[in-house]
């Protein structure tokens, strides 16, 4: 089975300094990684995805993650915060979707400080 | 085009009174998941549908929980019986058949009294 860990339930981070939200995950296979975005009272919204292909994966909203398999990570960044990046932010992993549906890292909420 | 809805937004009930939960995927999307988030943690993985046949019901939290889809349009999640534990938003999410890249509807939040 397949796990996700999130570092960090809060991360704070001032106004145009960079963003490092951490995620590590379990699994016995190649896994499907996935960094979702949920706002206030909204949906999950997809971010970006690894799926087997770059290892650098560039997302929307100036996002992007890198797939290292060596260290079992995913982590997200974002070079400048602006403060509309202020939310709630999942990892995910999926061994082959469908039946597996995606397991979910307790999430973490980042905080922009003006 | 359209995202994937559910209705109804916010659903307060009494403990013991049965629910049911609607979600209506993208068009044209074969598969759909129901999803439950309790305060503070993370989502909860419930159930999957190809077309209408779910082929592991395992991940559903009790025998309260059903589900259903008609053909490769509308959900329903039911709760029976209806336990102050089963208070959290429940979210749907529709992919193409393969799971890849899911779109998640804005949930439906339960509160049982």
């Amino acid at each position: 089975a397949q796990s996700v860990t999130q570092l960090g339930s809060h991360v704070s981070v001032s106004e145009g300094a960079l963003v490092l939200l951490r995620c590590n995950y379990s699994s016995s296979v190649p896994p499907y990684l996935f960094w979702y975005v949920q706002y206030p009272n909204q949906g999950l919204q997809l971010l970006l995805k690894y799926t087997s292909a770059a290892t650098l994966v560039k997302g929307i909203n100036g996002f992007e993650a890198e797939f290292k398999k060596s260290e079992t990570s995913f982590h997200l960044t974002k070079p400048s915060a602006h403060m509309s990046d202020a939310a709630e932010y999942f990892c995910a992993v999926t061994l082959g979707g469908g039946a597996d549906g995606l397991t979910f890292g307790k999430g973490t909420h980042l905080i922009i400080q003006p | 085009g359209a995202g994937v809805s559910q209705s109804p937004s916010n659903k307060v009930t009494e403990k013991g009174k049965d629910v049911e939960l609607r979600c209506d995927p993208i068009s044209g999307h074969t598969a759909l998941y129901w999803y439950r988030q309790r305060l503070g943690q993370g989502l909860e993985f419930l159930i999957y549908f190809q077309g209408n046949s779910a082929p592991d019901k395992s991940g559903l939290p009790s025998d309260r929980f059903s589900a259903e889809r008609t053909g490769e349009s509308v959900s329903t999640l039911t709760i029976q019986r209806t336990q102050q534990e089963d208070s959290a938003v429940y979210l749907c999410a529709s992919s193409r058949w393969d799971g890849y890249e899911q779109y998640f509807g804005p949930g439906t939040r339960l509160t049982v009294t």
